[in-house]
Order: C-alpha cells, then structure tokens, then sequence
C-alpha cells in the first residue's frame, strides 16, 4: 500500500523559533498534501492543501505567514512552523493523495508532536 | 458544507464482541473512506468506499450513498482495535477536500 512517511516525529523548540516537519510520499505521487492540526481528543483540523507547484490553499483562520507550507515536488511537502509559540503545541498530520482520476484515497503520515516551551 | 456525524461518540466493549460504527453525512458524496487511529496518533486506512460494500478480515464495511450513511462493522473485536475511528468525506461536485467526522472512540477490554 501507499506510504507516507513524516519527519521529525517530536520535536522540542523554544518559543521564537522555527521548525520544519518534511512529509514525504515513499512509493507514489502525491499531486495533492494536506496538513492537519489534531488537538488531544479532537478531530482533526484541515490547515491547508497544496498542490504540486502551486501555492498552498489555506483554510479559514489559519495564518499562512505563520504556517509556511512549500509543495516542491510530487513527493515533498513541508510545513514550517515560525516563530513558534507554546499555543502552536500540537498533533500535526501530512496525508497525501495520488493523481489517479476519480480516485481521491488519501494516506496519512504517522505525525508530529511538536511542543514548544 | 458537507456535514458528517458518527455514532457513537464512545464505544466500550469485550474482547469478542461485534460492534457496528455509523457515519451519517448530509450530501452526496464522491468518496468515502474509514481511518482508524491508533493510540501513538497513526491514521490507519480501513476502507475507501464510495459506494458498495467491503470485507477485509474481521471489518467490513457498507457506504448506501443514496441514503447518505456508511456503516463500519467490526468482528470477534480484539484489544488491538482501541482507537478512534473516522469517517471521512468528499463532496460530489466539491473541492474534493474530504470532511472528517468527530470520530468514535472504541475502548476493547481483555
């Protein structure tokens, strides 16, 4: 089956940095990368899908100069996290889909725990 | 937007027993798809299912699109089957975004 792998899995940061967590699609092409934010025993929240070569689409409320995202190739997406703050302390989720017409499976990565203190 | 609900919210059973999940949603859709998230956070694909019906193992599963629901049935339950499950949905004639449900959250006791 398809895979998606996601680096780091934590990561500790003090509050003013940033961080980058890479998603990477191992055995396929993602045409499409979605980044979620889950928060403990919720479900989980669409920040963003990007396309390959284009600018991500942002959803509602979230801060795209604070959550950069960069689709570079069919099997990269990242997000980085700037000037990170202790509210930013999350679950964050990359999922992937393929360009197969008409079929809109999408695979998770295993996430990111990010804390920031 | 597509609205998307799951019963139960919490599940609790014994190893052994049969347990039957629902996901309701409010349009018709184009694709269907279960996840089922383990403890340590991995979301685990269990179905794509647009329409028809599935078995793999002890799950199965059964979207009936014109009456907008889909039903996750799970087997002789295992400890291994804690977790939350999702639902998640595409919208016929969306952005083909898919909109998750709450989840049901299932407890396996041995």
């Amino acid at each position: 089956g398809a895979v998606v792998s996601q680096h780091p899995s934590r990561v500790i940061c003090k509050s003013g940095t940033s961080v980058k967590i890479e998603c990477r699609s191992l055995d396929f092409q993602a045409t499409t990368m979605f980044w979620y934010r889950q928060f403990p025993k919720q479900s989980l929240m669409l920040m963003a899908t990007s396309n390959e070569g284009s600018k991500a689409t942002y959803e509602q409320g979230v801060e795209k100069d604070k959550f950069l995202i960069n689709h570079a190739s069919l099997t990269l997406s990242t997000l980085t996290v700037t000037s990170a703050h202790p509210e930013d302390s999350s679950f964050y989720i990359c999922s992937a889909r393929g360009g197969v017409a008409g079929v809109y499976e999408q695979y998770f990565g295993p996430g990111t725990r990010l804390t920031v203190t | 937007g597509i609205q998307v609900e799951q019963s139960p919210p919490d599940l609790i059973l014994q190893e052994g027993a049969n347990s039957t999940l629902r996901c309701n949603f409010s349009d018709s859709v184009n694709n269907l798809q279960w996840f089922h998230q383990n403890p340590w956070g991995q979301l685990i694909n269990l179905f794509y299912i647009p329409s028809g019906t599935k078995q793999n193992g002890r799950l199965s599963a059964t979207t009936v699109a014109t009456e907008r629901y889909s039903l996750l049935y799970i087997s002789s339950s295992q400890t291994t089957d804690s977790g939350v499950y999702f639902c998640a949905v595409g919208e016929t004639g969306g952005s083909y975004i898919p909109t998750f449900g709450r989840g049901t959250s299932l407890i396996v006791h041995p």
